[in-house]
């Protein structure tokens, strides 16, 4: 089974720092890894597809890149709003899921 | 628009076993695929199963054999079985569309989940 290693668990910024999380797989899975915001209550939300494509009504602000099999997500500005946990999600060979990130306001 | 609703007991013994639905709306259940994630309180995400467009399953190898996910087309309704609960799956079980091979095969529909408790 795939695994995916997210990092970091939490995270403390500050409002228009940029952010940065990453994810490692344990395999080569291409592009085909996504990223998903998740708020407290809520569920979780695409943000990113194909490792660099932005869903639809998701702020310009987030990215996503690739470097081997070294994921990022990048929020160019932080926002309040984006305030929550986020979430890798290879679709490589079936799902796996990233433990989480943790992102808070300093 | 697109839709997913889950519904089913919020209570369940241990050694038991658990059924949810999930029914869906604004697309076809033969266009595409319904996955089925968890989420245990304060903790992450985890992927349980997937049931394609055409029908055919795919299970998480940790629960294949507890497992057992199943639809009816002409009610767009997915059905998960589980079967032998105990407390660890006390958890937020979650439907999700599959968004496909344009969509990188990402989940972009969610529902908003049910709240699942084992407990005697």
């Amino acid at each position: 089974d795939i695994q995916m290693t997210q990092s970091p668990a939490s995270l403390s910024a500050s409002l228009e720092e940029i952010v940065t999380i990453t994810c490692q797989a344990s395999q080569d899975i291409g592009n085909w890894l996504a990223w998903y915001q998740q708020k407290p209550g809520k569920s979780p939300q695409l943000l990113i597809y194909g490792a660099t494509s932005l869903a639809d009504g998701v702020p310009s602000r987030f990215s996503g890149s690739r470097s081997g099999t070294q994921y990022s997500l990048k929020i160019s500005r932080l926002q309040v709003e984006d305030i929550g946990i986020y979430y890798c999600l290879q679709a490589y060979s079936a799902w796996t899921f990233g433990g989480g990130t943790k992102l808070e306001l300093k | 628009q697109v839709q997913l609703k889950e519904s089913g007991p919020g209570l369940v013994q241990p050694s038991e076993t658990l059924s949810l639905t999930c029914t869906v709306s604004g697309f076809s259940l033969t266009s595409y695929g319904v996955n089925w994630v968890r989420q245990p309180p304060g903790k992450g995400l985890e992927w349980m199963g997937t049931i394609w467009n055409d029908g055919s399953t795919d299970y998480n190898s940790a629960l294949k054999s507890r497992l057992s996910i199943s639809r009816d087309t002409s009610k767009s309704q997915v059905f998960l079985k589980m079967n032998s609960l105990q407390t660890e799956d006390t958890a937020i079980y979650l439907c999700a569309r599959g968004g496909g091979y344009n969509s990188g095969y990402a989940f972009d529909y969610w529902g908003q989940g049910v709240m699942v408790t084992v407990s005697s």
